[in-house]
């Protein structure tokens, strides 16, 4: 399958603060899905970007596609509580596969 | 909409015994199911796509006649492990979505293996 690269693995964040998480696929991506899965969840659909340069918003979350169509980027405005949890992205394959990135753990310290 | 439910939640096994986990689409019909794995504290990897009415595409490195997967219908794929050891423990995890176009991927609620 395609490899799917992203960082950080962790990050701890003040609450307030600002959060990114970066994707980075070894080939060109159909699409990209970003998923969040909560401790002892399992991954809920967020967002999906189609077009090279796709720069998608839902309320504090911010989420980019790259030019090449081979990076992506999530990034959370002053983080709350709430926000916990790993975040994945996932790249499109052929057949409608998605393959998922290493995910980045995200802690919110109160 | 875009419900997906996945059975048992927890299950636990001795060794050399097989368990069958069932996914289940419940509002909308799905060709296509797919099946993963989750070691702890690491990302989901793609075991299977289930295809409804044929065989199951199997991804490199994934043993077929281990992970045995039958999609008999529109709204259900099983995926069961035969002849299980301690390694195959894992939280197995279905997903569908009634529209790969539009639509992200609904997740089951994952199935915790516990061989034994």
């Amino acid at each position: 399958g395609q490899q799917v690269m992203q960082i950080p693995q962790y990050q701890h964040v003040q609450e307030g603060e600002d959060f990114t998480t970066y994707c980075n696929s070894s080939t060109t991506l159909s699409n990209i899905q970003w998923y969040k899965q909560r401790p002892g969840g399992h991954p809920v659909f967020l967002i999906q970007l189609v077009k090279s340069g796709e720069v998608k918003k839902q309320k504090r979350l911010t989420f980019q596609f790259g030019e090449a169509k081979k990076n992506s980027s999530l990034h959370i405005t002053a983080t709350q509580t709430t926000d916990v949890g790993t975040y994945f992205c996932a790249g499109g394959g052929t057949g409608n596969q998605f393959y998922f990135g290493t995910g980045t753990s995200l802690t919110v310290i109160p | 909409g875009a419900v997906v439910s996945q059975h048992p939640s927890r299950v636990i096994c001795k060794s050399g015994t097989s368990v069958k986990i069932e996914c289940r689409s419940l509002d909308f019909q799905a060709t296509t199911m797919f099946w993963y794995r989750q070691f702890p504290k690491q990302s989901l990897m793609l075991m299977a796509t289930s295809n409804e009415g044929s065989k199951a595409t199997y991804e490199q490195g994934v043993e077929k006649d281990k992970f045995l997967i039958n999609h008999a219908s529109l709204t259900l794929s099983t995926l069961t492990v035969t002849s299980a050891h301690p390694e195959d423990s894992s939280f197995y995890i279905c997903s569908a979505t009634p529209d790969p176009a539009n639509y992200g991927y609904t997740f089951g609620s994952g199935t915790r293996l516990t061989v034994v």
